[in-house]
């Protein structure tokens, strides 16, 4: 079945430096890919999202680019903030586009610490 | 918009209990599905329903079900409840295939 693969966490930063967070998936046919990110005692935001091959998504300075020749949707950001501390899932959604929507299958996510 | 409001945002049961969760959905989402999500692990899907009707199920037993209104508003009941079922309780709506999840529901089973 479809699956999501994140790199394991925690990953603490100093302030300002570079963030990768590795996102891998398997899927039949062509999903939509996601960030989430979750902020202590709260739900899931969206960060950005890709419906398509080699589409990049960007929101607030993070991006990711779907790879489908590597089946991957790596989570970039060039300079990190103490504000971007939080727990980040990387998801897919198989569901045909145009549908109402299928169901979002999520990585076990990965905290980040991002210290001043 | 109004988002997607939950409630309530804590519970607290006993084993063997029954639970009811709420979920307002976004105005003009038809879709809303239920997630939980177990401390330190992502979320798991539960079902969906569109327009009333359950339109998908993930690995859950019988014992959680759920409603959709006509006003697209939403329940999750749970039965029998079990110790494992302690988690974050998330409700998403959709239209097209753009979520928006609620803040969720805390839910503790002693």
């Amino acid at each position: 079945g479809d699956s999501v693969t994140q790199m394991e966490g925690p990953v603490t930063l100093s302030e300002e430096a570079f963030l990768t967070i590795n996102c891998t998936y398997t899927a039949t046919g062509y999903p939509s890919l996601f960030w989430y990110v979750q902020y202590p005692g709260e739900g899931l935001q969206l960060l950005l999202k890709a419906t398509k091959a080699d589409d990049k998504g960007s929101n607030k300075g993070f991006e990711a680019t779907y790879r489908k020749e590597t089946t991957s949707f790596h989570l970039e950001k060039g300079s990190v903030q103490v504000s971007d501390s939080a727990v980040y899932f990387c998801a897919l959604s198989s569901a045909p586009r145009g549908n109402q929507g299928g169901k979002l299958i999520f990585g076990q996510g990965t905290e980040l610490s991002v210290k001043p | 918009e109004t988002g997607v409001t939950q409630s309530p945002t804590h519970l607290i049961k006993t084993r063997g209990q029954q639970v009811t969760l709420r979920c307002s959905s976004q105005s003009g989402h038809n879709t809303v599905s239920w997630y939980q999500q177990a401390l330190g692990q992502g979320p798991q899907f539960i079902f969906q329903y569109y327009r009333e009707e359950e339109n998908g199920r993930g690995n859950f037993p019988p014992r959680f079900s759920g409603l959709q209104f006509p006003n697209y508003s939403s329940e999750l009941n749970v039965n029998a409840l079990e110790l494992d079922d302690s988690a974050l309780y998330l409700c998403a709506s959709s239209l097209r295939g753009g979520y928006t999840f609620g803040s969720g529901t805390r839910l503790t089973v002693v």
